[in-house]
């Protein structure tokens, strides 16, 4: 299986803020990597598709960049609805596994 | 508006089954693959099962294989998953999601908790 390693696995940053969120793949999975995030008590919610294609209706602030085993997932300015714990998946192969996980909390 | 409605979900013994099902609606359910995404309490996500737009292909995580079996009625825009043999590390709330891998998965249901314990 491949496995998705995130980083940080928490993080706090103010309102404005830019954050990057990084994800590795233990081997190369091209640009199949999928960015979700998940407020508490929600279900998860698509951000971004194949490493950097933004998922209908969400905001511009959110990017995704990498390819083979790194990636990274960028919000330009934070904003009060974006703290949430942010996910990484690849897509490449199944089973299509998750990284651990990386919480925004308000600084 | 796309909707996913799971149910079925419980407090069953170690050892019992238990079917879940998505109610799917606001889309062509018969054109999209389908998942079940589980979440332990307190723990990430854990894709586990998938199955293709007819149901001809279908995927397990290696730790359900056997166990577990996905399936769709396309009449009905439902899909279910039959759970047996159920193991305490089954405990998790399970989410029906849209899409295959390859696009992400675009919408979720609000998921169903289980919970495998005597």
């Amino acid at each position: 299986d491949i496995q998705m390693t995130q980083s940080p696995s928490s993080l706090s940053a103010s309102v404005g803020d830019r954050v990057t969120i990084t994800c590795r793949a233990s081997q190369s999975i091209s640009s199949y990597l999928n960015w979700y995030h998940q407020k508490p008590g929600k279900a998860p919610e698509l951000l971004i598709y194949a490493a950097s294609t933004l998922q209908s209706g969400v905001p511009s602030r959110f990017s995704g960049s990498g390819s083979g085993t790194d990636f990274t997932l960028t919000i330009s300015s934070l904003q009060p609805e974006d703290f949430a714990t942010y996910y990484c998946q690849q897509s490449y192969s199944n089973p299509p596994t998750f990284g651990g996980g990386t919480k925004v909390e308000i600084k | 508006e796309v909707q996913l409605v799971e149910s079925g979900g419980g407090l069953v013994q170690p050892g019992g089954s238990l079917r879940l099902s998505c109610a799917a609606s606001g889309f062509t359910f018969s054109s999209y693959t389908m998942n079940w995404v589980r979440q332990a309490p307190g723990k990430g996500l854990e894709s586990v099962s998938a199955i293709t737009e007819r149901g001809g292909d279908t995927y397990y995580l290696d730790s359900v294989k056997g166990r577990f079996t996905i399936s769709r009625d396309n009449s009905k825009n439902t899909l279910y998953l039959q759970m047996n043999s159920l193991r305490a590390e089954d405990t998790a709330v399970y989410y029906c999601a849209k899409g295959h891998r390859r696009d992400g998965y675009s919408h979720w249901g609000q998921g169903t908790l289980v919970t495998v314990s005597s």
